[in-house]
């Protein structure tokens, strides 16, 4: 099946950097989710983006297929980003919506 | 209007007990996933109920585990004889029409231990 590996695992910032978030993945797709696991494990949709650029806020992704590998920008960090960062993705040609996350960004927003 | 919930938000059990969980989609959703988190994990697809199809039981990990749901309304899932291997959290989630390219919006979770 497809896999999808995220980059980094871990990540430290102090409150106003930006970063960058990485998903790999190894097959074409027809969808591909971000998501931000909140401290309370609730999952929150930030993007749906199998291709092309998004942004809301102080967040934006892009995702370039045909180069398999979508990535989050945050800007100007602030405590509440903390959390863990998923991508998701469905492997093209798959007629439902099954998706396979990757292993998560923990990311870390110090004041 | 209301999002995905789930029920109980959090569960107890004992080694062989069985236990249900319950999950209420967005109103209108005919399509219903449940994923299982594993502490440090990413989700795990379970199972997937798109309005009166056959579900897609191929992410259950043992017989132990049956899901059903009641035409495109509430889903339960069961774990019959519960082991400590199956203490996580299950998420469920809802899309419009189950097809692999809309939004997938996911509930709380249940937060399953067992002891």
């Amino acid at each position: 099946g497809i896999q999808v590996e995220q980059s980094p695992p871990d990540l430290i910032l102090q409150e106003g950097a930006n970063s960058t978030l990485r998903c790999n993945f190894s097959d074409s797709v027809n969808n591909l989710q971000w998501f931000h696991q909140n401290p309370w494990g609730q999952l929150i949709n930030l993007f749906y983006i199998p291709s092309g650029t998004k942004q809301n806020g102080r967040l934006s992704a892009t995702t370039v297929a045909t180069e398999r590998y979508s990535l989050l920008y945050i800007s100007s960090s602030q405590t509440t980003d903390s959390g863990v960062y998923f991508c998701a993705v469905i492997a093209g040609g798959t007629s439902y919506g099954k998706l396979t996350f990757g292993q998560g960004t923990i990311l870390t927003v110090h004041p | 209007g209301a999002g995905v919930s789930q029920s109980p938000s959090n569960k107890v059990t004992e080694k062989g007990k069985d236990v249900e969980l319950r999950c209420d989609p967005i109103s209108g959703h005919t399509a219903l996933y449940w994923y299982r988190q594993r502490l440090g994990q990413g989700l795990e697809f379970l199972i997937y109920f798109q309005g009166n199809s056959a579900p897609d039981k191929s992410g259950l990990p043992s017989d132990r585990f049956s899901a059903e749901r009641t035409g495109e309304s509430v889903s339960t899932l069961t774990i019959q004889r519960t082991q400590q291997e199956d203490s996580a959290v299950y998420l469920c989630a809802s899309s419009l029409y189950g097809g692999g390219q809309e939004t997938q919006y996911f509930g709380p979770g249940t937060r399953l231990l067992v002891l």
